[in-house]
């Protein structure tokens, strides 16, 4: 299957600080990538769409200033969290969409926890 | 909003028991995929089916679509601990985003 990194897999950092995480596809192009929040024992949040070349598009409830995302390349998307606080300390998993003729799957990076002190 | 709904919530059996989890909606669906998290990793596909009724087996897992493709199943036999997890459906209607279930949370108790 298609293969999805993400770096790094655990942050600590201070209250106010920016946070940079990183989503490679490493074995395909990627033209579309998913940034999900998961908070303990629920499912996934879908946070934004990532489309290279072009904006992001944000869900509804989002700070797309807080949370800022690029898709510089086929192969990489960055989410920066901005001016962090305790309350963004999650899990962020990204995703990568695979296209195989008429049938789209995502697969997953392995995830990063973001603890804000 | 299509919504997926799964069954059950969670899910605690012996190891070497069968079991079958689900996952429901009124929405038809173009594709229909199966993930599996363990905690703390991101979640791993398992399978992606895409025609009514299908029904894919890897290994003890069987995976079926229901006939309408607005339903389906996983079937586990002879379930080890390995197959801790939670399970997540996600399907698509068009091409663009998925939609989760909020997944069912397997212990498998040797």
């Amino acid at each position: 299957g298609a293969v999805v990194s993400q770096h790094p897999s655990w942050v600590i950092c201070k209250s106010g600080t920016s946070v940079k995480i990183e989503c490679r596809s490493l074995d395909f192009q990627a033209t579309t990538m998913f940034w999900y929040r998961q908070f303990p024992k629920q499912s996934l949040m879908l946070m934004a769409t990532s489309n290279e070349g072009s904006k992001a598009t944000y869900e509804q409830g989002v700070e797309k200033d807080k949370f800022l995302i690029n898709h510089a390349s086929l192969t990489l998307s960055t989410l920066t969290v901005t001016s962090a606080h305790p309350e963004d300390s999650s899990f962020y998993i990204c995703s990568a969409r695979f296209s195989s003729g008429a049938v789209y799957e995502q697969y997953f990076g392995p995830g990063t926890r973001l603890t804000v002190t | 909003t299509q919504l997926l709904e799964q069954s059950p919530q969670f899910l605690s059996i012996q190891e070497g028991e069968n079991l079958t989890v689900y996952c429901n909606s009124s929405s038809v669906f173009s594709s229909l995929q199966w993930y599996r998290q363990e905690p703390g990793e991101g979640p791993v596909l398992l399978v992606t089916v895409v025609t009514g009724g299908e029904v894919k087996k890897l290994k003890r897992l069987t995976f079926q679509f229901g006939d309408a493709r607005k339903d389906s199943s996983l079937h586990i036999t002879a379930a080890q601990p390995g197959d801790t997890g939670l399970y997540l459906c996600a399907a698509g209607a068009g091409s663009y985003q998925l939609t989760f279930g909020k997944g069912t949370k397997l212990s498998v108790i040797p």
